[in-house]
């Protein structure tokens, strides 16, 4: 049984470029948060999203991030004209979304680095 | 905000039992205890979680305090490759995202 899949691993941008970073959940999850790491920091949450739908986006930052989660398909987080600041460990994790303890897995993680 | 104070670091001989204590004292009834821990740069790896009663699998045991404001996550027999940093993170079941505090650095010394 596959895990939580993300790539690319290493994504490298140079700014005002655009990022795109894909997550496929482990089989059977409709769950998908997204978390980013900065270096040396602990992982802050970005969004959470069920298929076709954002349930909570009070993580992700006013402009230039979007995400989605398509019926078909992988999670896409979205960053455009990226700046220094946003290079980063981006992580994500997916869920069941049905019982009462609802354990996330996380996948490898995309590194983001904007020259 | 994180609901959850750790110790920023540890020490743990290897081989032997390596205890992370947890402080949770404002959690809710509904909420449960969940365990992850962090190797390198890794993504975080699920370890085990609770609600009120005491849990083992392969990995771990997790003590939960009676009144539940406090859990121990035991690692029985640490090794080298248990070096990581390890996050207790309380919360309510279904459908919310976790909350990443500091975190203890457990070094598992040879």
């Amino acid at each position: 049984n596959a895990g939580v899949m993300q790539n690319p691993r290493h994504l490298v941008r140079r700014r005002g470029q655009e990022a795109r970073l894909r997550c496929s959940p482990m089989k059977g999850h409709s769950h998908v948060y997204w978390y980013r790491q900065l270096p040396e920091e602990g992982l802050k949450f970005m969004v959470y999203l069920q298929k076709e739908n954002i349930i909570d986006e009070s993580g992700m930052p006013k402009e230039r991030f979007s995400a989605e989660f398509p019926k078909e398909g992988p999670s896409i987080l979205r960053i455009q004209q990226v700046v220094r600041g946003d290079s980063a460990a981006y992580f994500c994790a997916s869920s069941q979304g049905v019982g009462k303890s609802n354990e996330q897995y996380f996948g490898p993680g995309t590194r983001l680095t904007v020259t | 905000d994180a609901k959850t104070t750790q110790p920023p670091s540890m020490d743990c001989a290897e081989g032997r039992a390596a205890n992370l204590p947890c402080n949770h004292s404002t959690i809710s009834g509904n909420e449960y205890v969940y365990w992850y821990r962090q190797i390198h740069s890794q993504g975080p790896q699920y370890i085990i979680h609770g609600l009120k009663n005491n849990e083992t699998n392969e990995m771990a045991s997790l003590i939960i305090t009676e009144d539940r404001k406090s859990s121990t996550l035991i690692l029985p027999h640490a090794t080298l490759r248990d070096t990581a940093v390890y996050y207790c993170i309380v919360r309510v079941g279904y459908g919310q995202n976790f909350v990443f505090g500091p975190g203890t650095r457990l070094s598992v010394l040879p």
